[in-house]
């Protein structure tokens, strides 16, 4: 079974400064997703960021970028310019490619919640 | 509709009662997911639906919890005899199969239960 570990509970960060949430997982597949998601109070999960793990190149979206280290199993979220409105718990999680047929689940992380302060 | 829509927002009941929590998948998502975040958690995998049928319920903890898409759109998550341990958000999210598929679930803001 995939499991997914996050190893900050909490994160700060000054507005306009970059931040690095970290992200390490454990899988024996070779093809798979991974995702960064975002959940604000309201806690609806909003996708941040989407990484195919046959590509090498890593994923980015405005000011959130990852480093996927395939053989490390380390994919690690980094927010530039960091805004008020970035404060949220944010999920780590890992599918496997939903042509498997198997196993077509999320599995998440524990969570890091990232404060952001004037 | 535009997005997943899970009904009812908040539901406070006490120990022994019987719960449904509803939810309304985007059109046309065939799959339907239900999870369930406890405080200070990541949201656990419950059930997955393809369609109409239970793809994978590994995920349910007891027989007190069962789930249901008879039509292949909105699903039913029933839980019986409640207990105070049961108390958490209660996450659905959707995706659509085949070649459209990015990999991604869309979720819903989430049913928060609090059993007393």
């Amino acid at each position: 079974a995939q499991t997914v570990t996050q190893s900050q509970p909490e994160m700060s960060v000054q507005e306009a400064e970059t931040v690095t949430l970290s992200c390490t997982y454990d899988t024996s597949e070779s093809d798979y997703y991974l995702f960064w998601y975002k959940q604000p109070p309201s806690r609806q999960m909003i996708l941040v960021i989407r990484q195919e793990a046959y590509k090498q190149q890593n994923a980015t979206e405005n000011r959130f970028s990852v480093n996927f280290q395939k053989a490390a199993k380390s994919f690690s979220l980094k927010i530039s310019d960091s805004q008020l409105g970035d404060a949220a718990m944010y999920f780590c999680a890992y599918r496997s490619p939903p042509h498997t047929g198997t196993a077509s689940k999320l599995t998440f992380g524990t969570g890091t919640r990232l404060q952001v302060t004037l | 509709g535009a997005g997943v829509s899970q009904t009812p927002s908040n539901k406070v009941t006490e120990k022994g009662k019987y719960v449904e929590l509803r939810c309304d998948p985007i059109s046309g998502h065939t799959a339907l997911y239900w999870y369930r975040q406890s405080l200070g958690q990541g949201p656990e995998f419950l059930i997955y639906f393809q369609g109409t049928g239970a793809a994978d319920d590994s995920g349910l903890p007891n027989d007190r919890f069962f789930a249901v898409r008879p039509e292949g759109s909105v699903s039913t998550l029933k839980i019986q005899r409640t207990e105070r341990g049961d108390s958490a958000v209660y996450l659905c999210a959707s995706t659509v199969q085949g070649p459209l598929n990015t990999g991604e679930l869309f979720f819903g803001e989430g049913s928060r239960l609090t059993v007393l």
